[in-house]
């Protein structure tokens, strides 16, 4: 039993470039969810699911798609990746929210845009 | 705007010791509070979820307090370990979004 599983946990990428994150649960959970962590601040909200083919924007959506073709797996893309997307990204999933049920992480991946 | 804002930013304790951190929000409707471990280079982990009408909970050494009246919770380490060190990150739901503190680091020292 794996949890939530990230790819890849590093990467480096120039201004413009673009690329896939990949998370896969093996929870059974509807909700998946991408959130970025930068110094000083609170997770902050990137996209989220509420079940397989469904996708919502949350507080930082600009710059990022996603898509959850598969009830365990949800992408994060970045189109042409900036500066300002350096940060550490991480996928959760959990069971719906009224369930009072914890969020289950990832151990993230680490973005550098130079 | 819903915030969560975390006391002290970070705190050096020895080890044995016992802590306590706070966490002050202005998140309505409230949904639920919870506390979250994060190790260095990890993701967190859930130590605690509180809905309204509990004002305490332990998991372990670790005593979350909730006083939805004053919008204040305190977070409680009892005879800290040197893997205590981590930071602790306070989440406020309301109508289930969630709020995310800046979290307090807390490195314990032997």
């Amino acid at each position: 039993n794996a949890g939530v599983t990230q790819t890849p946990k590093f990467r480096v990428l120039k201004t413009g470039q673009s690329m896939t994150l990949l998370c896969a649960q093996d929870m059974n959970h509807e909700y998946m969810y991408w959130y970025r962590q930068d110094p000083g601040m609170g997770l902050r909200l990137i996209h989220y699911s509420v079940g397989e083919g469904t996708t919502a924007k949350g507080e930082v959506p600009d710059g990022y798609n996603v898509s959850r073709l598969k009830k365990q797996n949800f992408l994060l893309g970045l189109e042409s990746a900036a500066p300002s997307q350096t940060s550490v990204y991480f996928c959760a999933s959990s069971h719906p929210p009224e369930r009072n049920s914890p969020l289950h992480f990832g151990n993230g991946t680490r973005l550098t845009v130079t | 705007k819903n915030q969560v804002e975390q006391s002290p930013q970070s705190l050096i304790i020895l080890e044995g010791k016992n802590c306590t951190l706070q966490c002050n929000y202005t998140v309505s409707p409230f949904s639920n509070l919870r506390w979250y471990k994060q190790d260095t280079g990890r993701g967190p982990v859930s130590l605690t979820i509180m809905t309204f009408s509990e004002n305490t909970k332990s998991n372990g050494r670790y005593t979350a307090t909730l006083d939805a009246d004053t919008k204040q919770s305190s977070l409680h380490i009892t005879a800290s370990q040197l893997s205590d060190s981590a930071s602790y990150i306070c989440v406020v739901s309301a109508s289930y979004k969630l709020s995310f503190g800046a979290g307090t680091t807390v490195t314990v020292r032997a």
